[in-house]
């Protein structure tokens, strides 16, 4: 089945902790990208890439990290979180062009 | 303010009827996709027009572009309890490239 995974779904931490938030997904798809979603500001783009060792920033990427070793994961490092990171996070994934983009569950964080 | 900005922000229906959600951005993109979020859950792609399309149709789904005034709209037809959720535009300069999500529309259908 087609699918992007993210882990994990639910976390609570606290400040300064680091922590990574994994995506994986089994579609060979050159384009991948995390978004955090806080209530009445819908989905914001953190990072992007468009294939393994290239990485873009998006729209809101300070205090984050990413990595694309690998075509088919693309891991979320938060260094040092802080409590305005608690939200809930999306990756996503698709095929380079005009294509749909697949998402995962979700990764509800909540930074104390 | 954001690209893609949806209106209304919430839409309340009975069940059968039509309900149109409108999406406006600022600048040229290459595409402008749609998509459905049930709470809480991942995002669900229903529909992705090109900037050179002018209307596209899926099933109860018909979205509309028009590049001169920056502005697409989804209409649902024959609403169902179902097709409650939210809704939200996502508009792309490049077909790779950073994307743009609105704050989005919730739709709630009553039975």
């Amino acid at each position: 089945e087609a699918q992007v995974t993210q882990n994990p779904r639910y976390l609570i931490t606290v400040t300064g902790k680091k922590l990574t938030v994994t995506c994986s997904q089994n579609m060979n798809h050159e384009y991948m990208s995390w978004y955090r979603q806080d209530p009445g500001l819908g989905l914001r783009q953190i990072y992007y890439s468009m294939n393994v060792e290239v990485t873009d920033k998006g729209d809101v990427p300070e205090g984050y990290k990413v990595s694309r070793k690998e075509k088919r994961n693309f891991p979320l490092i938060l260094e040092s979180p802080s409590p305005n990171q608690t939200s809930l996070y999306f990756c996503a994934s698709k095929a380079l062009g005009n294509t749909e983009a697949f998402f995962g569950q979700g990764t509800r964080l909540t930074v104390v | 303010s954001q690209q893609g900005e949806e209106d209304p922000q919430a839409l309340s229906i009975q069940e059968g009827e039509n309900a149109t959600m409108n999406c406006s951005y600022k600048t040229s993109i290459n595409n402008l996709q749609w998509y459905r979020q049930n709470s809480g859950r991942g995002l669900v792609h229903l529909i992705l027009i090109r900037s050179n399309e002018r209307e596209k149709h899926s099933g109860r789904l018909r979205v509309t572009l028009d590049t001169s005034k920056k502005s697409s709209s989804l209409l649902i037809t024959a609403s169902r309890a179902a097709d409650t959720a939210s809704y939200f535009c996502a508009t792309a300069r490049t077909n790779a490239g950073k994307s743009t999500f609105g704050d989005g529309t919730t739709l709630t259908v009553k039975p």
